[in-house]
C-alpha cells in the first residue's frame, strides 16, 4: 500500500521561499510528481522525480530522497498567483500509470 | 492540442436520477483515469483504462457507478442513481505509455446531487 503525508496549510509572505515537504511509505517506488491546484481548477503537472537529488525549474524546485521517503517542493521569490494546493504523487511499479495522491498542502501567499 | 475536454462543466441533479459524465482524451495518450475530488477525501482514484481496457476499478464506490472507454477517444463515467454524496468535482485525466506517468487533467465536471 502508500501512505503520503503532507501539511495541510502553510502561509508566507508574497516575495519569501516556501519549502512543502511530502513524506511516503510505498512498496515499488517508481517516481514521485508535485502537481499544482489553484482553487476551482484541474491540477497541472508541475514537476517529476526518480532520482535523487534536486531538480530546478524556474522558481520551483523538487527534491527527492528514495532511501529516506522523502520529497519536498521549494517555492522561491513567491507570487500571489502561488497561492494553491500543492499535491504530492507517487508512482509504483505495482501499479503502472497509477498515482497515489497526498491530500495536498495550501499555500497562502500574504502581500 | 485541445487538452483533455470533459462535458458537462457543471452538473445539477436531483437525487435518483442519472447521471453520465464524458470525457475526452489527449489524442494519442494510452492511459484515461476517472478521479472524484472532495473537500473530506481529497482526490481519489475511481478507476483507469489502458488501450481502452479497465486495469483497476477498486476505487469505484459501488454499484452505482460504471465507466466505459469504447475507443480511444471517448469514455463516460456513469452514476446510477444518484445520491446526495456523490456530489463533487469528477476528474478525467490521460497519460502516454512511457511519458514518465505524467497524467494531463481535463477541467473537470462539478456534480451536485440535490
Amino acid at each position: 500500500g502508500q501512505n503520503i503525508d503532507q501539511p495541510t496549510e502553510m502561509t508566507a509572505t508574497e516575495g519569501a521561499i516556501v519549502q512543502i515537504n511530502c513524506t511516503y511509505q510505498t512498496s515499488g517506488f517508481n517516481g514521485l510528481f508535485w502537481y499544482q491546484q489553484h482553487a476551482g481548477e484541474a491540477p497541472t503537472f508541475l514537476s517529476y522525480n526518480v532520482l535523487d537529488g534536486l531538480e530546478e525549474k524556474g522558481r520551483f524546485s523538487s527534491f527527492l530522497s528514495r532511501s529516506k521517503g522523502y520529497s519536498y517542493l521549494l517555492l522561491k521569490e513567491l507570487q500571489m498567483k502561488d497561492s494553491a494546493s500543492y499535491l504530492c504523487a507517487v508512482t509504483s511499479t505495482d501499479s503502472w500509470g497509477k498515482l497515489q495522491f497526498g491530500a495536498g498542502t495550501q499555500v497562502v501567499v500574504t502581500p | 492540442d485541445a487538452g483533455v475536454i470533459q462535458s458537462p462543466r457543471h452538473e445539477v441533479t436531483e437525487m435518483g436520477q442519472e447521471v453520465t459524465l464524458r470525457c475526452k482524451p489527449i489524442s494519442g495518450h494510452d492511459y484515461l483515469f476517472w478521479y472524484r475530488q472532495t473537500m473530506m477525501r481529497g482526490l481519489e482514484l475511481l478507476i483507469y483504462f489502458n488501450n481502452n481496457v479497465p486495469i483497476d476499478d477498486s476505487g469505484m464506490p459501488e454499484d452505482r457507478f460504471s465507466a466505459k472507454m469504447p475507443n480511444a477517444s471517448f469514455s463516460t463515467l456513469k452514476i446510477q442513481p444518484s445520491e446526495p454524496r456523490d456530489s463533487a468535482v469528477y476528474f478525467c485525466a490521460s497519460s502516454s505509455n512511457g511519458d514518465t506517468d505524467t497524467q494531463y487533467f481535463g477541467p473537470g465536471t462539478r456534480l451536485t446531487v440535490l
